[in-house]
């Protein structure tokens, strides 16, 4: 069956600090990925989106991601977070022009 | 482009009321999506539109919950008979033809509360 994983519920990190945000994926064919953020009340921002070549993908807000076909993962990273970063982020996959299929996210705290 | 818009953003309702809800896409967009969301959870998919045709319908989607796409532009999705497991965040997404036909544009979202 096709899912997605994000082991991390809830992560605090302090202002400054660099960020990872975990992303594992289960599909039978190649993937198309992504990853949104949600703010508190919101609908959902799209950061970034892998869907071939470049295995290192750079989004919006100094976000990125890499892909790794062999570990099945597509993890978000940023090298200083900001305050305006704290939010809930979602990973999710698709295959192409289909329903995306998400992982229940991460919430992110930002400690000053 | 004014980006997806969602009406009503917020509806309480009581219980075995039916309600409906209003999705606009982005113009031009010829893909419309609802997901659902609950808290603590992802969005999870309701059904979707190519055009006026709706091509594919979750499981979620039980008898009392119906969408339409009369025209091709906006949706709407009604719930008949809510139920207080209903509550939860109803999100729309569009997306379009041509090189960014994966990407989901979504809405704010409405959500809805039943008593």
């Amino acid at each position: 069956a096709q899912s997605v994983t994000q082991p991390d519920i809830h992560i605090t990190v302090s202002e400054g600090a660099s960020l990872e945000l975990r992303c594992n994926y289960s599909y039978g064919a190649t993937p198309y990925l992504f990853w949104y953020v949600q703010s508190p009340g919101q609908g959902l921002q799209l950061l970034l989106k892998y869907f071939s070549g470049d295995t290192l993908v750079q989004g919006i807000k100094g976000f990125e991601a890499e892909f790794k076909r062999s570990q099945s993962s597509f993890n978000l990273r940023k090298p200083s977070v900001h305050w305006s970063d704290a939010a809930e982020y979602f990973c999710a996959v698709t295959r192409s022009q289909g329903n995306l299929i998400f992982g229940k996210g991460t919430k992110l705290s930002v400690k000053p | 482009d004014t980006g997806v818009s969602q009406d009503p953003r917020h509806k309480i309702t009581k219980r075995g009321q039916n309600v409906t809800f209003r999705c606009d896409p982005i113009s031009e967009h010829n893909r419309l999506y609802w997901y659902r969301q609950t808290l603590g959870q992802g969005p999870e998919f309701l059904t979707y539109f190519q055009n006026e045709a709706q091509l594919e319908k979750s499981r979620l989607l039980s008898d009392r919950f119906s969408a339409e796409r009369p025209k091709g532009s906006f949706s709407t999705l009604e719930i008949q008979r809510t139920e207080q497991g209903d509550s939860a965040m109803y999100l729309c997404a569009s997306s379009g033809p041509g090189l960014f036909a994966n990407e989901q544009f979504f809405g704010p979202g409405t959500r809805l509360t039943v008593l």
